[in-house]
């Protein structure tokens, strides 16, 4: 079965509002990866998290190994944070990064 | 600061041609590797190169081939195109293996008519 399953698919934001992404794996890791991606865009890394606690902005990452899931929390969302969010399991070295079907976040236009 | 640059952007081939794509980074970066993405689906791993002239097959190696010939560059062939890989291909680097920090292109959109 799959490694990493990412929720939700897709997502719709009105501006200000918060959100939170979750990747669930079922095996063990070395880390956790979050990437985002502009549509026609490249992947950027937003967070490499082992374990814990990381915040960079308005956007924090929490990943619990005993829980088997990692999460990433957008606060006060705006329009530029459209696009797609990638989680990537990292169980060894990065040829090994095993991706999650990303969650599309779209902006709730007025 | 660096840059990946992949070449080229939009690619359209018949099927059953021999289709390469190009990927040049300025980090000096050791690792390099060569993703596809479907619609709504992850990256998975078609290549990856440690260092100049070393190749090493991912989970999606077959119908393509790789070539590292310089530290900069690596290329991807799809040696017999079909309509069911229609995707963007995306080149990544890293400094090591270890890659706490990937960085990758801007993609290449193949179609396949």
């Amino acid at each position: 079965g799959q490694q990493v399953q990412q929720s939700p698919a897709s997502l719709v934001l009105q501006e200000g509002e918060n959100a939170e992404l979750q990747c669930n794996f079922s095996t063990s890791l070395n880390s956790m990866q979050w990437f985002y991606q502009r549509p026609g865009g490249s992947l950027v890394s937003l967070f490499y998290n082992p374990s814990g606690t990381k915040h960079s902005g308005r956007l924090t990452s929490t990943t619990v190994i005993k829980e088997r899931r990692s999460s990433l929390h957008i606060s006060s969302s705006q329009t530029t944070d459209s696009g797609t969010y990638l989680c990537a399991l990292v169980t060894g070295f990065a040829s090994a990064l095993t991706f999650g079907s990303g969650t599309k976040v779209i902006p709730c236009l007025p | 600061g660096g840059i990946i640059t992949q070449t080229p952007k939009f690619l359209i081939g018949q099927e059953g041609q021999k289709l390469t794509l190009k990927c040049q980074q300025n980090f000096n970066h050791d690792t390099m590797y060569w993703y596809r993405q479907d619609s709504g689906k992850g990256l998975r791993l078609i290549y990856y190169s440690i260092t100049e002239n070393d190749l090493q097959k991912g989970d999606l190696s077959e119908g393509y081939d790789a070539s590292r010939e310089k530290k900069s560059s690596f290329s991807l062939t799809v040696t017999s195109a079909q309509k069911n890989e229609m995707a963007v291909f995306l080149c990544a680097s890293s400094i090591d293996r270890a890659a706490e920090t990937l960085y990758f292109g801007s993609g290449t959109r193949l179609t396949v008519l």
